[in-house]
């Protein structure tokens, strides 16, 4: 079965660090696009980082030199390294499989539980 | 950064009904445009990708349309299960930003 089981998230102090990991099973995460996404209490959708498979990172403005995606291709997990925390980081962070849906096409297809981080004092 | 705006933000509808929900994108995106369902407390589920291609699994009363910048979600007969939120999503270039969602409640 393919899926995604995250974990590591927690309440933490404000300027404080946190792991998250991102358990694979049914697929190689090392093969394909993998992004974590996350959503603040009551708002949408927020973009957060992605690795593609040749292991190029892009991350949004908004956590860029913060936040570091990365995988171990041995667990076959991806993580996310989340360092200096602000209250606005309190959300439930989701990973998500970049499907490569059509030849051209590409799309969130597997998603994870989530897993919360609530950062405050 | 491409900025993807979706309306109307909530809409009330009954069990039956045609739904229509809109997303507009700042620029350009050909068919690089993904809609997303999400119930309380649950993931987000992929129903649509490339503007109108059915994921496999979604039913078919779900349907996407658009190019470029205008984009439709389309829900031709209203079931129970469908009282959730929608996000589109671009796909076009990083970061793949979503829309800010449009919450389809029980009139």
């Amino acid at each position: 079965e393919v899926q995604l089981v995250e974990s590591g998230g927690g309440l933490i102090q404000p300027g404080g660090s946190l792991r998250l990991s991102c358990a694979a099973s049914g697929f190689t995460v090392r093969s394909n696009y993998m992004s974590w996404v996350r959503q603040a209490p009551g708002k949408g959708l927020e973009w957060v980082s992605v690795i593609y498979s040749g292991g190029s990172t892009y991350s949004a403005d908004s956590v860029k030199g913060r936040f570091t995606i990365s995988r171990d291709n041995s667990k076959n997990t991806l993580y996310l390294q989340m360092n200096s925390l602000r209250g606005e980081d309190t959300a439930v962070y989701y990973c998500a499989r970049v499907g490569q849906l059509d030849p051209d096409y590409y799309g969130m297809d597997v998603w994870g539980q989530g897993t919360t981080v609530t950062v405050s004092s | 950064d491409i900025q993807m705006t979706q309306s109307p933000s909530s809409l009330s509808a009954s069990v039956g009904d045609r739904v229509t929900i809109t997303c507009r994108a700042s620029q350009s995106i050909g068919f690089y445009l993904n809609w997303y369902q999400q119930k309380p407390g649950k993931a987000p589920k992929l129903l649509i990708y490339a503007a109108s291609s059915l994921q496999s699994g979604v039913p078919s009363r779900f349907s996407g349309s658009g190019s470029g910048t205008d984009f439709t979600l389309t829900i031709s007969s209203l079931q129970p299960e469908d009282f959730a939120t929608y996000y589109c999503q671009q796909s076009y270039s990083t970061p793949a930003t979503f829309g800010g969602g449009t919450k389809v409640e029980i009139k």
